[in-house]
């Protein structure tokens, strides 16, 4: 089992719908959890960072942390055709500088106009 | 403020040839990181500094990888000599010490045919 399952999609949705992107861990030492975004031919950018079990707002963007379940969603609210892009999840056990991220594959979402 | 910068954007070589990558990170981030990314996969670390110092290369192939800050600021890192496997991008990223969130250039896609 990896460490981080993430499905890679790819994920093709009507503007404006509601998109919701899952990873699932087996580690359960993790404690910061991340989303990035990847457009083509890019370095990833960091959308979400969340600390622990609970719920994190910005904007059209949601993330969730289930430590229980060892789930993590990320929700995004009215998509947008600029949201398509590749979602990656990245998770650590420690913060600060000797956090070693662990990613997930990453979901490819095509958001139709 | 001004983003991480990478070096070349792109590069294809024969294999057996050797090849370096250059990363200027944000001014001020101590942490600097370099990650390899496979075609439709996560990114995944090669090697962390913490200034000049090594922080973490359990996963780096030094048999025929190696890389080095010298003065704590931008870093370089070498494949010889180069085998297939090795096409990717090879993404440089950068933090702050004692914070984890990273902050990613736009990478260099190395192609070895």
């Amino acid at each position: 089992q990896k460490e981080v399952e993430q499905d890679p999609g790819p994920l093709s949705v009507p503007e404006g719908a509601i998109v919701s992107l899952n990873c699932t861990y087996s580690n359960s030492a993790f404690q910061y959890f991340m989303w990035y975004r990847q457009y083509s031919r890019k370095g990833p950018e960091l959308l979400m960072y969340t600390y622990s079990s609970g719920n994190k707002e910005d904007g059209r963007f949601t993330a969730q942390v289930d430590k229980s379940s060892k789930y993590i969603s990320l929700f995004i609210r009215d998509s947008q055709p600029s949201d398509s892009a590749t979602y990656l999840c990245a998770m650590s056990s420690s913060r600060g500088s000797q956090g070693n991220l662990i990613f997930g594959k990453g979901t490819k979402l095509s958001v139709k106009p | 403020e001004a983003g991480v910068a990478q070096s070349p954007r792109y590069k294809i070589i024969e294999k057996r040839q050797s090849v370096a990558f250059w990363c200027n990170p944000i001014s001020g981030h101590a942490t600097l990181y370099w990650y390899q990314q496979i075609l439709g996969q996560g990114p995944k670390l090669l090697i962390q500094f913490q200034n000049n110092g090594v922080v973490d290369d359990s996963q780096l192939p030094k048999d025929r990888f190696s890389a080095e800050r010298l003065k704590g600021v931008d870093s370089t890192l070498k494949i010889q000599p180069a085998k297939l496997e090795d096409s990717a991008v090879y993404l440089c990223a950068s933090s702050l010490a004692g914070r984890g969130e990273q902050f990613f250039g736009p990478g260099t896609r190395l192609t070895v045919l």
